[in-house]
C-alpha cells in the first residue's frame, strides 16, 4: 500500500483565497483525521472521521473550514477564505481500528503558505 | 476531557547513554496510548503503542515505554542513543470510544538531540 496520500505538498496563495487539501486514506482504514502543526501550537486536531461520518469538528478553528469525505477513500479539507494565520502544516492520518491495529498513520503533510 | 503532557520542550543527551522522553496523559477509562517520531519536512512515524497486558511494550529503531496507571505515564526510553535518535517525539492517547474509533490527541511534542 502507498500509504496515507496528501496533495498538494505544497500550497502557497494569497489571502482571500480558497484552498482545498486532500487526503486518500490506507485502503481498508476506516477513521481518518485531520491535522494541523505549527509551531505556536503544536499539532492540534481539527476534525476526524469513522466510517466516512464527522465524529468530532471541535477543533476545526472557524467556520472559514470546512472538511469533507464523500467516500472511504477521499477526504477534503477546505479553507474559504484564506488568511496568513492559516500558514502551517496539515496532515492526514487514517487508522484501521480492527484486530488492535489501532495506530494512526499519517500522509507526509501539506505546507500552507497564505501571503 | 483527555489530554496529553510533555513537561519538556527538549531532553539532550550523549550518544550512547539512556535516554527518557516524559509523557502524562489524562483520560477516563483505559486508554490507548503511542509514541510518535517526526523527522524535519516528514509526516510522524509510529513506534509503539500501549493496548494493554505487559506494562514494558517495544517498538521500533530499540525504543520502548512503560505504561503506569497510577501515575498516569507513558514515559520513552532507549537504553543507548543514537545520533540518529535526534529528532521530534510526540506521545498520543486514544479514548477506546466505540469500537476503537474515539479521539486521537498528540502531546506538543519533545525534541530530543544525541549529541557525539
Amino acid at each position: 500500500d502507498a500509504g496515507v496520500i496528501q496533495s498538494p505538498r505544497h500550497e502557497v496563495t494569497e489571502m482571500g483565497q480558497e484552498v482545498t487539501l486532500r487526503c486518500k486514506p490506507i485502503s481498508g482504514h476506516n477513521s481518518l483525521f485531520w491535522y494541523r502543526q505549527t509551531m505556536m501550537r503544536g499539532l492540534e486536531l481539527l476534525i476526524y472521521f469513522n466510517n466516512n461520518v464527522p465524529i468530532d469538528d471541535s477543533g476545526m478553528p472557524e467556520d472559514r473550514f470546512s472538511a469533507k469525505m464523500p467516500n472511504a477513500s477521499f477526504s477534503t479539507l477546505k479553507i474559504q477564505p484564506s488568511e496568513p494565520r492559516d500558514s502551517a502544516v496539515y496532515f492526514c492520518a487514517s487508522s484501521r481500528n480492527r484486530d488492535l491495529v489501532i495506530e494512526a498513520f499519517f500522509g507526509q503533510g501539506t505546507r500552507l503558505t497564505v501571503v | 476531557a483527555q489530554s496529553v503532557a510533555q513537561p519538556e520542550d527538549q531532553v539532550n543527551v550523549a550518544e550512547g547513554n539512556p535516554l527518557t522522553v516524559k509523557c502524562t496523559y489524562s483520560v477516563s477509562g483505559n486508554p490507548y496510548l503511542f509514541w510518535y517520531v517526526q523527522y524535519p519536512n516528514r509526516g510522524l512515524q509510529f513506534l509503539l503503542k500501549y493496548i494493554t497486558g505487559d506494562n514494558l511494550v517495544k517498538g521500533s529503531y530499540g525504543f520502548e515505554a512503560e505504561f503506569n496507571k497510577s501515575q498516569t505515564s507513558f514515559h520513552l526510553k532507549k537504553p543507548s542513543a543514537l545520533v540518529s535518535d535526534s529528532a521530534l517525539y510526540f506521545c498520543a492517547v486514544r479514548d477506546r470510544g466505540s469500537g476503537n474509533t474515539g479521539k486521537l490527541i498528540f502531546g506538543q511534542g519533545t525534541t530530543l538531540q544525541v549529541k557525539p
